[in-house]
């Protein structure tokens, strides 16, 4: 399996324009979760899915983010208009949404690469 | 709330055996994970306690007690490659992960 795949890696855009980042999901996953690292607010978790529908969207920062999951193995995090302060690695990750502990569920999140965003 | 806490940095020489802690609030806490990552690089899986007592996976273990809502990981034989951040994270009844702020270990020769 390819693992969950990510694009771009890197990203440099100006203030004002829109950035649309991309995420394949490993197959039979049925969660995926978006999240943003910075140095300030370490790993924050900006939206999940289960089964492709939006489960939690509150840490989505603001209305110039969205999200969607069109099918079963892909997603996309768009930011419109992009700022400054929306510089940071932004994480995809998946799992197998399983049981209650000590039903077999490990809780692995398997995490895609990576796209480094630059606003300048 | 959810919250996680753990201590910002530790640092331990070759072949030592160190501990990271980490203490939890989370509603409808079902478990904690451990994750490894290196500079420049994705958070990796290392271990999961979805029940209270200890993991063992290789070198590493990790513990959870549910009664004091605190997990810790231990690096046994620690080696430079495992100069990383290390970050707990919690699960909840909606399989939902918030992430703590992550502890950066430091291997000296």
């Amino acid at each position: 399996d390819a693992g969950v795949i990510q694009s771009p890696r890197h990203e440099v855009t100006e203030m004002g324009q829109e950035v649309t980042l991309r995420c394949k999901l490993i197959s039979g996953h049925n969660s995926l979760f978006w999240y943003r690292q910075t140095m300030m607010r370490g790993l924050e978790l900006l939206i999940y899915f289960n089964n492709n529908v939006p489960i939690d969207d509150s840490g989505m920062p603001e209305d110039r983010f969205s999200a969607k999951m069109p099918n079963a193995s892909f997603s996309t995090l768009k930011i419109q208009p992009s700022e400054p302060r929306d510089s940071a690695v932004y994480f995809c990750a998946s799992s197998l949404a399983l049981g209650a502990p000590g039903q077999g569920g490990t809780g692995e999140l398997f995490f895609g690469e990576g796209s480094r965003l630059t606003v300048l | 709330g959810q919250s996680l806490e753990q201590p910002s940095e530790v640092t331990a020489v070759e072949g030592a055996i160190v501990q990271i802690n980490c203490t939890y609030q989370t509603s409808g806490f079902y478990g904690l994970s451990w994750y490894q990552q290196h500079d420049g690089g994705a958070p990796t899986f290392l271990s999961y306690n979805g029940l209270d007592g200890l993991e063992e996976t290789g070198r590493f273990s990790s513990f959870l007690s549910r009664s004091d809502s605190y997990g810790y990981l231990l690096l046994q034989e620690l080696q430079m490659k495992d100069s990383a951040s290390y970050f707990c994270a919690s699960r909840n009844n909606f399989n939902k992960f918030y992430f703590g702020s992550g502890t950066k270990l430091n291997v000296k020769p």
